[in-house]
This record gives structure tokens, sequence and C-alpha cells, in this order.
């Protein structure tokens, strides 16, 4: 709802910039990690995943970093549009675990 | 596919009432999961499933009870209402581990926005 995200940390970027959005994971042993979007007063939608054997992957205008040393995720977003204003969430699965752990969320505003 | 489906939308309970939450999904996903969320912070599991007849705790169970009797729904009840319990409550399902690793994704309903006052 509306009230989702008001203390939330803001990233704000020009319509056109790329953007980056930052996550530190809580597990070690956590193997598999996704992003979400949530627009105001809708449920998280899947961006990218990515698994702990790869330190990078790319999808339509987002590319997932992986360091694994330091336990940080990040998203990376070419060419921010306007629609992409959202809370981001990162999210881990631990291995052998049906449990994923979601971060606080940042909250991105594209500015025209 | 409708995927995951929430009702109601909006609820407003008075203390000490009780609800039950809907959640179905129509992808035939054997885990579902309810979360909830808080102003500023991330989401909170509850209560999980995973196959029908088998729930489990999550890290937020106190003052509410999940059943799973077929692999559509997973109720999540609120028997004594508090106004701890205002939040925003998410249901999610998820297909089983295969060989593609993606299906491991959650798929998220729109919420239920509750406030218990």
């Amino acid at each position: 709802g509306e009230s989702v995200g008001l203390h939330l940390p803001t990233l704000s970027v020009q319509e056109g910039d790329n953007s980056i959005i930052n996550c530190a994971y809580s597990n070690s042993a956590s193997d598999y990690f996704i992003w979400y979007k949530q627009e105001s007063g809708k449920g998280p939608q899947f961006i990218i995943d990515i698994r702990s054997n790869m330190d990078k992957r790319q999808g339509q205008r987002v590319t997932v970093l992986l360091n694994k040393t330091v336990k940080h995720l990040s998203l990376q977003i070419a060419a921010t549009q306007p629609g992409d204003s959202a809370v981001y969430f990162c999210a881990e699965n631990v291995s052998g675990t049906y449990k994923y752990i979601f971060g606080t969320g940042t909250r991105l505003k594209v500015l025209a | 596919n409708a995927g995951v489906t929430q009702t109601p939308k909006f609820r407003i309970l008075k203390i000490g009432q009780s609800m039950t939450l809907q959640c179905t999904q129509d992808m035939n996903h054997n885990y579902m999961y309810w979360y909830r969320q808080d102003p500023g912070m991330g989401l909170k599991l509850i209560y999980y499933s995973v196959g029908a007849g088998i729930t489990d705790k999550g890290e937020v169970p106190n003052g509410y009870n999940v059943s799973r009797s077929t692999t559509e729904d997973f109720p999540l009840r609120l028997e004594l209402a508090a106004p701890s319990q205002t939040s925003v409550y998410f249901c999610a399902s998820r297909p089983p581990s295969g060989r593609n690793y993606r299906n491991e994704k959650l798929f998220f309903g729109s919420g239920t926005q509750l406030s218990v006052l």
C-alpha cells in the first residue's frame, strides 16, 4: 500500500541515466538471489535472478552483479525510465532451505 | 492464468476480532508462503507450506494460523486481532526445484492491507 517504504533509502536519478541499486545479503550459505520491483499498491514483481556460481547476469536493460567475497549484490538499470520508479528489493535463498530473506528495499525515483 | 490471487484487498478490524486472509494460486505450485510487510521494512515470513497437508512456521508466526488442505489454497487466519498485526500481507508461491533453477523465484499476489484499530 501507500505506506510501504516511508523510511526507505532513496535513489534519485535523471531519466535516461543508469541506476545502480545495492544490497548487502546476510547469509554466506545463500546460493540463489533475486531482485524484485514493487510499485505502490502492488505485490513484488520478479526482475532478475542469479545463482552463486555466477558473478554477473544480464536481462533486458538490467544487470545483476554478485560479489560473494563481501556478500554484496547490485542491480544496474540502463537508461532509466519513469516507469522504473518503484521500491526494489533483493532476496536471498539459503541453500537447502525453502526460505527467502528479503532486504529492506530501496526507493528509486526517476526525475524527468 | 490468474497467478496468485489474494482477497480481500483491504480490511479494517477491531481489536479482538478474527478474520481469514484468502490466497489461491492456479499454477499448481507446491510451495506457498505468507509474508507481512511493515512500513520501511522488508518482507517477514509468517508461515510457509511445501505441499498440501504440510505447513511450517516462519520468523513471525505468533498470532497467526494456516492450513493447506489443497495445493491451490493457503488461507491465513488471525484469531484475536491486535494493533501490532496492522500490516500489508502478501501471499507467494513457487514451483518445486527442477533442472531449470529459474523455477525457484517467488510469484506474489497483490496483497491485503489490514488495519487493526
